[in-house]
This record gives C-alpha cells, sequence and structure tokens, in this order.
C-alpha cells in the first residue's frame, strides 16, 4: 500500500529529446506527488509537484502529467539539455508533503 | 543564505561504535527529516520531528536515534545496533507537515 514504482532505472537521450518517466502508486489515499532532481554528492531538490484534482501541471520545460483512475503519473523534460543529467525521483504522501514515499529513481543522462 | 548544513559530508565510523550526523537549517521550518538512500533505491524515512521535543519513528528507524531539543537543529545518531550503517544520509525540513520538503547535501557513512 505504501509502495511506489519508477520505471525505467536509467534512460539515455539525444540532446533536444524528451525523456519520460513514470511512476505506479497503490495508497489511493496518497494526495500530493513531486519529483526531486538530485545531481551526484548533493541532495535532492523539488522540481514540480501536482496534486490529484489537475491531470497536468507545466513549469518550463518539464510536466507532470498524472492520471488517477490508473494510480500513475509522469514526468517529461521538453527540449532536453546536457545539463538535465542526474537522478529523478517521484514521491508520494498523504497530507501534502508529509512522510514522503519515494520511487526508486531514474539515472537520465542527455547525450550532447 | 538560508539553508539546510549537513555535517560532515564524509564520515567513517569504526565497528561497534555510535556516530552522530549533524543536521542544522536557519530556514525557521518546524519540521525536519532524516532520510537514508542506498544504491538504486529510493530515499527511506528514518526519523522526523514536527516540532521541537517531539519526533516520530520512519519506516526504518531500527538502530538509529534523534533529538530535537532546538527547532534549528535534529541530529541522527547511527549506534552500533544498525547492523548496515553504511549509506548516503539526508537531511530534510519543511515550514510544516504540510508544506514541501527541502533536502541538506547529505553525509556519506562509511564502515572502516
Amino acid at each position: 500500500q505504501q509502495q511506489v514504482k519508477q520505471s525505467p532505472q536509467s534512460l539515455i537521450v539525444q540532446k533536444g529529446g524528451i525523456p519520460i518517466i513514470n511512476c505506479a502508486y497503490e495508497n489511493t489515499a496518497f494526495d500530493y506527488f513531486p519529483w526531486y532532481q538530485q545531481f551526484p554528492g548533493k541532495g535532492p531538490a523539488l522540481l514540480i509537484a501536482i496534486r490529484p484534482d489537475v491531470s497536468e501541471k507545466k513549469e518550463g520545460r518539464f510536466t507532470i502529467s498524472f492520471n488517477k483512475s490508473a494510480k500513475q503519473f509522469s514526468l517529461h523534460i521538453m527540449d532536453s539539455q546536457p545539463g538535465d543529467s542526474a537522478t529523478y525521483f517521484c514521491a508520494a504522501s498523504r497530507e501534502y508533503g508529509n512522510k514522503l514515499v519515494f520511487g526508486a529513481g531514474t539515472i537520465l543522462r542527455v547525450k550532447s | 543564505d538560508g539553508g539546510i548544513t549537513q555535517s560532515p559530508k564524509y564520515l567513517f565510523r569504526k565497528e561497534g561504535q555510535n556516530v552522530t550526523l549533524s543536521c542544522e537549517q536557519n530556514l525557521n521550518h518546524d519540521a525536519m527529516y532524516w532520510y537514508r538512500q542506498d544504491p538504486g533505491q529510493g530515499l527511506r524515512l528514518i526519523y522526523y520531528s514536527q516540532i521541537v521535543n517531539d519526533f516520530q519513528k520512519g519506516d526504518i528507524a531500527e538502530g538509529y536515534s534523534v533529538s530535537r531539543e532546538k527547532k534549528e537543529s535534529f541530529p541522527l545518531t547511527v549506534t552500533s545496533a544498525q547492523k548496515n550503517p553504511t549509506a548516503f544520509y539526508l537531511c530534510a525540513s519543511s515550514q510544516g507537515a504540510s508544506w514541501p520538503q527541502h533536502f541538506g547535501d547529505g553525509t556519506r557513512l562509511s564502515i572502516l
């Protein structure tokens, strides 16, 4: 009930491509779904987050798509750049941000 | 600059020793969290504290202890009872239980 499954484990795209990272959750009580970006040796940084009352949210080149009925959400990175190469984590929680449950992470490499 | 400071960046422990990881924040945040990150896994919650002098166990609290005597400080002690302490430890804070979490840059603990 607490698990968040993230795929793929790793992803390589060419510069300008649109990497897509997917997450699925089981607990229907989750009501907050953030994405974090982590560079080597650093802590995760909050990238973008969504609540289940909307199906899509965009911030710059980053877009979250949310499918409540399928219990899935995904991150799309438009016009990806080599500087986007990092590990991306999805997460979910009840009560908006408290006690986050994280996916296993996706290592993204954008080739120039 | 406001932020979360974790120290030291690297820490080595001998078998049978307790070791304490420091986490300080000057963001005036009420809530603080400790996570453990292992390769290929997402972050797992060890302990969290929503107010001073109060804290709760997370999903993997065994072998760890915390204190919250001051709002800005939330130290984590890895005791000798923790069977596999080698990991990357991340501290986070948020304005409250219902606010986004922001992370420090972590402490990497290794066993000699």
